[in-house]
């Protein structure tokens, strides 16, 4: 069974610019996660999904940070625009039923 | 605001100990519990979930919950230097499953051959 998968794996941006990172769910995993991974912390929770409608955005800077799940399977999370503060891992990972999630491989993002 | 509190570490055990990694959560309404493991540079990856009271055995994994105490660990027995990599516990907000997963900050643990 594949994984999660994401892309880009790395990605370097200047401050002020945009960026977007996209994720495709293990194939059946209604519920789809971002979250973001600073150096040295455990991930928080960005936004997640349940098939295509937002089940939690709380802890997303909803001036700065966009998600979208078009028809249910694929993710986008975009950043616009991107702040110093913003380097991070950004890990999408999905689930179903009461277990997972399980986590893809995950964006490196650098902003200098 | 929930917290989920770890010892960071790092902590070292020698090769075939067991290790006893601990989490204390805030958020007594908690039902599920996730133990993950982090490579550096890697994702995490879940390797135990528990939603009782008492103990939950995987292989060389053992997870403890005692939601009295807001105490979850896990134990790895006969560890193995494949063994050294950040432990992060998770706690949902609420109900079963992994809604709103909130995560420690992880313990580092070396396995020392």
């Amino acid at each position: 069974e594949a994984g999660v998968a994401q892309s880009p794996r790395y990605k370097i941006i200047e401050k002020r610019q945009s960026v977007a990172f996209w994720c495709n769910p293990i194939s059946g995993h209604a519920t789809l996660y971002w979250y973001q991974q600073i150096l040295g912390q455990g991930p928080k929770l960005l936004i997640q999904f349940q098939n295509n409608g937002v089940v939690d955005d709380s802890q997303l800077p909803k001036d700065r940070f966009s998600a979208e799940r078009l028809k249910g399977v694929d993710s986008t999370l975009k950043i616009q625009p991107a702040k110093l503060e913003d380097s991070a891992v950004y890990l999408c990972a999905s689930s179903l039923g009461i277990l997972g999630p399980f986590f893809g491989q995950g964006t490196r993002l650098t902003v200098v | 605001q929930k917290e989920v509190e770890q010892n960071s570490g790092p902590l070292s055990v020698p090769e075939g100990a067991i290790a006893s990694l601990n989490c204390t959560y805030s958020d007594r309404g908690s039902q599920s519990f996730f133990w993950y493991r982090q490579y550096s540079g890697k994702s995490p990856e879940l390797i135990m979930f528990i939603y009782s009271n008492g103990d939950k055995e995987d292989g060389r994994f053992t997870a403890q919950l005692n939601k009295a105490s807001q105490y979850v660990s896990l134990l790895i027995r006969d560890s193995q230097p494949s063994d050294s990599a950040t432990y992060l516990c998770a706690v949902n907000e609420g109900g079963t499953g992994a809604n709103n997963l909130f995560f420690g900050t992880g313990t580092r643990l070396t396995v020392i051959p």
